[in-house]
């Protein structure tokens, strides 16, 4: 049974600075991982999809990388931004199903 | 830019009651699924519908559950006899023809509260 843990649970930073979050998974046959942001009582917000087949994946000020063999990825957070204060979940999918991380709740401070 | 649109935002109803969560997938989609939060906890995978059949289902998705396309837009998770830990965060996703390879994009969720 596929386990996703993130770490850490949660993340406060002051403005400007790059931050990174971790997303580890028990079982590396994957198709893809997505990682999703989620504001409070909202829906969640696709960020990047990575294919197992990649390594790294960007938009804008994010980067995710996959590293499927060692059962982890990470999001790289470029001169954070107040705005970007959410909760950010990973998600790795083994078929056709998405498994969820319990999330890292970010919070950037002016 | 197409989104996945789910009603009512927000539904109260007594223990005991039957209630239909609805979604309008992505019109060219044809993969479709339900999550659920429960406050606090982890999203986690209740179903997925492909060509008007059940794909795969979770553990968590018992005979009190059941998925419809009853037209050619709408998908709808049905909750018969509601229990108190029903009470949740319900998401509908959608993704297009090769379920393994493409990203899933999620609705806004309906909130579920079973007093």
């Amino acid at each position: 049974k596929q386990e996703v843990t993130q770490i850490p649970a949660a993340l406060s930073v002051p403005e400007g600075e790059n931050l990174v979050l971790n997303c580890s998974f028990t079982d590396s046959a994957i198709y893809n991982l997505q990682w999703f942001r989620q504001d409070p009582g909202k829906g969640l917000t696709s960020l990047l999809l990575i294919q197992s087949s990649q390594r790294e994946q960007t938009s804008g000020r994010l980067n995710a990388s996959l590293d499927k063999s060692s059962g982890r990825s990470t999001l790289y957070i470029a001169a954070s931004q107040p705005g970007d204060s959410a909760t950010y979940l990973c998600a790795v999918n083994s078929g056709s199903r998405l498994t969820f991380g319990e999330g890292t709740q970010l919070t950037v401070n002016p | 830019e197409p989104e996945v649109t789910q009603t009512p935002s927000h539904q109260v109803t007594q223990m005991g009651q039957e209630v239909i969560l609805r979604c309008v997938p992505i019109s060219n989609h044809l993969y479709f699924y339900w999550y659920r939060q429960i406050l606090g906890q982890k999203v986690e995978f209740l179903v997925s519908f492909y060509n008007n059949e059940i794909s795969e289902k979770s553990e968590i998705f018992d005979d009190q559950f059941s998925v419809e396309r009853p037209d050619g837009s709408n998908f709808t998770l049905k909750i018969r006899s509601t229990k108190l830990e029903d009470s949740a965060m319900y998401f509908c996703a959608s993704s297009e023809a090769a379920r393994r390879i493409y990203e899933q994009y999620f609705g806004p969720g309906t909130r579920l509260t079973v007093t």
